[in-house]
């Protein structure tokens, strides 16, 4: 069965600095990749998604995340942190094309002025 | 085009009162799922379809009921509500690959809505 870690429940970077959000997936077989941005009170909206083309997948608002299949990760980074960014951020993984999207825990990112 | 519509967004309920959230999407989505958000624990599947009459079980399905009698509804019943139903919901729908050849779609949110049970 796949399962998503997102490594760091809260972020903290500064203005101006590099966002790393971290993901490690675990499945059998070649995945389907999600990073969705939670705003408060809102529901969730992608960001980018990995679907086996280019391993290097350009989202929006800069965000951009890569799939490693030999360290099963897909994190997330962004080279310059906006205000507007402070949210929480979900990885999530699926292994079919009708199948079950499946969730890491979130991370919260702050942006320090 | 809306998306997907979740009403309501508010709701109190006393333990053991029955009640129904609501779920449309006028996408034409074979796929959609209920989702609870609970601190720390991201999103977890309560139930799932793949069309208008099947419907089948997430992760956290204990204590809640669906049906989907249209493409459009997928109606999420909690029939006897307990504090432990506290929690967010998200209704999401995508296309499901298998019969449209889209591979990888991804699932659009309904703007959630936010259960106390006491």
């Amino acid at each position: 069965a796949q399962s998503v870690t997102q490594l760091g429940s809260h972020v903290s970077v500064s203005e101006g600095a590099l966002v790393l959000l971290r993901c490690n997936y675990s499945s059998s077989v070649p995945p389907y990749l999600f990073w969705y941005v939670q705003y408060p009170n809102q529901g969730l909206q992608l960001l980018l998604k990995y679907t086996s083309a280019a391993t290097l997948v350009k989202g929006i608002n800069g965000f951009e995340a890569e799939f490693k299949k030999s360290e099963t990760s897909f994190h997330l980074t962004k080279p310059s942190a906006h205000m507007s960014d402070a949210a929480e951020y979900f990885c999530a993984v699926r292994t079919s094309a009708g199948g079950k999207l499946i969730f890491g825990q979130g991370t919260e990112l702050s942006v320090k002025p | 085009n809306a998306g997907v519509t979740q009403t309501p967004k508010f709701q109190v309920l006393k333990t053991g009162q029955s009640m129904t959230l609501q779920c449309a999407q006028d996408m034409n989505h074979e796929y959609m799922s209920w989702y609870r958000q609970d601190p720390g624990m991201g999103l977890r599947l309560i139930h799932y379809s793949v069309g208008a009459g099947i419907t089948d079980q997430g992760e956290v399905p204990n204590g809640y009921n669906v049906s989907r009698s249209t493409t459009e509804d997928f109606p999420l019943r909690l029939l006897s509500a307990a504090p432990s139903q506290t929690s967010v919901y998200f209704c999401a729908s995508r296309r499901f690959g298998a019969f449209t050849g889209h591979v990888g779609t991804e699932a659009f949110f309904g703007q959630g809505t936010r259960l106390t049970v006491v």
